[in-house]
């Protein structure tokens, strides 16, 4: 079984629309969550950390399930700069475990 | 403006070839580590150091050797390259992994 396993898309919505993204990983050690963005051709860049109790950055919100070992990612009110590629992300042990990404194309 | 920087941004070598890169942490970052990232897949990790000490590796071969330097800088090393070696190579800095790591640009390698 993967350590981290992520629906690769794509992802094709209009703009303004609510779009989710999930996430499962196979280490209940893991201790930190993330989401990070990558756009083509660039660097990944942190998105937002993922806490238990849930938390919220203008129209992204993130969950941690850690009984189902999940974690989510929602995007309200898609912009056509949402476009990108996402990437759930776990802290193990001295690293960062990515996932394979999820693609999102926002369409006029 | 992404504070880790990465040279070169892009390179081409030759099977069985050596090739160093090279990441300039961002400041104030002791912990430096370095993710390939291949076409389609998310980055993998190679390995970390801590304080100029390797202190985490992946599933790399040995042929993948680094180096940390007082100034916190680092220095990927590949030995005998082949072809599957072509990818996105990354650099990333921070503190710890509790609060994510920032990434240079990335060296894209070729190897032909």
């Amino acid at each position: 079984r993967k350590e981290v396993e992520q629906d690769p898309g794509p992802f094709n919505v209009p703009e303004g629309a609510t779009v989710a993204f999930n996430c499962t990983y196979s280490n209940s050690a893991s201790q930190s969550f993330f989401w990070y963005r990558q756009d083509c051709r660039k660097e990944p860049k942190l998105l937002m950390s993922v806490y238990s109790s849930g938390n919220e950055d203008g129209r992204f919100t993130a969950q941690l399930n850690r009984a189902s070992q999940y974690i989510s990612l929602l995007i309200r009110d898609s912009k056509l700069s949402d476009s990108a590629t996402y990437l759930c992300v776990f802290g193990g042990y001295n690293k960062l475990i990515f996932g394979a990404g999820t693609r999102l194309a926002v369409h006029p | 403006e992404t504070g880790v920087t990465q040279s070169p941004t892009h390179l081409i070598k030759t099977r069985g070839q050596q090739v160093t890169l090279r990441c300039s942490s961002q400041s104030g970052h002791n912990t430096v580590s370095w993710y390939q990232q291949a076409l389609g897949q998310g980055p993998q990790f190679i390995f970390q150091y801590y304080r100029e000490e390797e202190n985490g590796r992946g599933n790399f071969p040995p042929r993948f050797s680094g180096l940390q330097f007082p100034n916190y800088s680092s220095e990927l090393n590949v030995n005998a390259l082949e072809l599957d070696d072509s990818a996105l190579y990354l650099c990333a800095s921070g503190f710890d992994r509790a609060h994510g790591y920032t990434f240079g640009s990335g060296t894209r390698l070729t190897v032909v």
